[in-house]
């Protein structure tokens, strides 16, 4: 069965500190893909970046960073620079074939609490 | 570009009252689509999807029901609200037969069963 774990309940950090969110997954599946979400108090989950599992290159978009690792299978962000706006919940995901239909398993989420 | 629209954004129902929440999408033709249960403790559920008009899959057994009457329309309904059925409900959609392709999630509905 897939899974996504996500340990770090609730992260408070100070602004313009660097803060890393953890990701662990779990699959049998050779070909898949992992999804990061944000979502903000208002409740909209944002879509942040995809990763196939074919491409171990790390990425950079801004403050945001990501760290993909098929060795230990974890996909972690960075958030460098914090800023209050970062406060959200942030999800992990990881895409299954069930079916006709491509599906996603969430992780439980991180609290992230950016103080001013 | 594509866009989806959930209403309402927030209900206050009575036990046993019915349920009808829709989701449209444009800007894209057949989508898949989601619908998502968010209950205290953030934990994301995935109650139905749907490939095409009039084809859904449960995804967990309970009181709920989903429709799709229309390709870019997808409702969910209930004929009696249960306590338990409180919660943020988020409709998405993604791209048909693209293996990466992102789910994109509606504003939600916050139903509160009273």
């Amino acid at each position: 069965a897939q899974k996504v774990t996500q340990a770090q309940t609730e992260i408070s950090v100070v602004e313009k500190e660097d803060v890393t969110l953890d990701c662990v997954y779990e699959t049998r599946d050779t070909t898949y893909y992992l999804f990061w979400y944000k979502q903000p108090p208002s409740g909209e989950l944002v879509f942040l970046i995809r990763r196939n599992s074919f491409d171990e290159q790390n990425e950079i978009s801004g403050r945001y960073s990501w760290n993909f690792q098929k060795s230990t299978s974890s996909f972690n962000f960075t958030i460098t620079a914090s800023q209050v706006v970062d406060s959200a919940v942030y999800f992990c995901a990881l895409s299954e074939e069930r079916g006709p239909a491509r599906q996603l398993t969430f992780g439980s989420g991180t609290q992230l609490t950016v103080l001013p | 570009s594509q866009t989806i629209h959930q209403w309402p954004a927030t209900l206050v129902q009575p036990v046993g009252s019915p349920l009808s929440l829709e989701c449209t999408v444009e800007g894209t033709s057949n989508p898949n689509l989601y619908w998502y249960r968010q209950a205290a403790g953030r934990g994301l559920q995935l109650l139905f999807y749907s490939v095409g008009i009039g084809q859904i899959s449960s995804e967990v057994p309970q009181n709920l029901s989903a429709s799709r009457p229309q390709d870019r329309q997808f409702i969910l309904s209930s004929k009696k609200l249960l306590l338990s059925d409180s919660g943020f409900y988020l409709c998405a959609w993604s791209a048909p037969w693209t293996a990466d392709s992102p789910l994109h999630f509606g504003n939600g509905t916050r139903l509160t069963v009273t």
